[in-house]
């Protein structure tokens, strides 16, 4: 079983669409975790952190659920911007960060 | 102020050969960590450089190896290189390493083995 896995996509969905993501990760005594994005051919960027209460940044909410290991990402009102891969990351503690594989998003006109 | 910077953008190898990529970190920074990005695939952690040691490694074998300098610049070394060694190299520098601090990763080096 793989450390951090992803919904494997691709998610293809319409400008003004609301898209979630998930994400399970396997180690219980993980202690930090974030929402990078992606675009391609480019190096990730952080998007957001994703703390126990769950937050938001503007159409942006994460929510952690520590008992069923479990992150989630949902975009609301999708721009033609918001296209890239999402990576679901996760900081196992001494020092060592595991990414998922990615989601891939394309918002479509 | 210059972000992660990595030298440089693409390399072609052949098997067998050795390579060495540098990575410069953004200022204030003082942690790098490595990572290895094949097509298709999220970053896999290689290691992680702080105070000029290895402090964390991941599941890469020793043909892999590091290097840091008292400035917080850091080389990676890959030698008896693979074709499966084809890849972005990302860098990724932050401070102290600290789980609650952002990365922030350079553009990569893009490595092709023939």
């Amino acid at each position: 079983r793989k450390e951090v896995e992803q919904d494997p996509g691709p998610f293809n969905v319409p400008e003004g669409a609301t898209v979630a993501f998930n994400c399970t990760y396997s180690n219980s005594a993980s202690q930090s975790f974030f929402w990078y994005r992606q675009d391609c051919r480019k190096e990730p960027k952080l998007l957001m952190s994703v703390y126990s209460s769950g937050n938001e940044d503007g159409r942006f909410t994460a929510q952690l659920n520590r008992a069923s290991q479990y992150i989630s990402l949902l975009i609301r009102d999708s721009k033609l911007s918001d296209s890239a891969t999402y990576l679901c990351v996760v900081y196992t503690g001494g020092f060592k960060t595991i990414f998922g594989a990615g989601t891939r998003l394309f918002v479509k006109a | 102020d210059a972000g992660v910077t990595q030298s440089p953008t693409h390399l072609i190898k052949t098997r067998g050969q050795q390579v060495t990529l540098r990575c410069s970190p953004k200022s204030g920074h003082d942690t790098v960590s490595w990572y290895q990005q094949a097509l298709g695939q999220g970053p896999q952690f290689i290691f992680q450089y702080y105070e000029e040691e290895e402090r964390q490694r991941g599941n890469f074998p020793d043909r892999f190896s590091g290097h840091q300098f008292p400035n917080y610049s850091s080389e990676l070394n890959v030698n008896a290189l693979l074709l499966g060694d084809s890849a972005l190299y990302l860098c990724a520098s932050s401070f102290r390493g600290e789980s609650y601090n952002e990365q922030f990763f350079g553009p990569g080096t893009r490595l092709t083995v023939l």
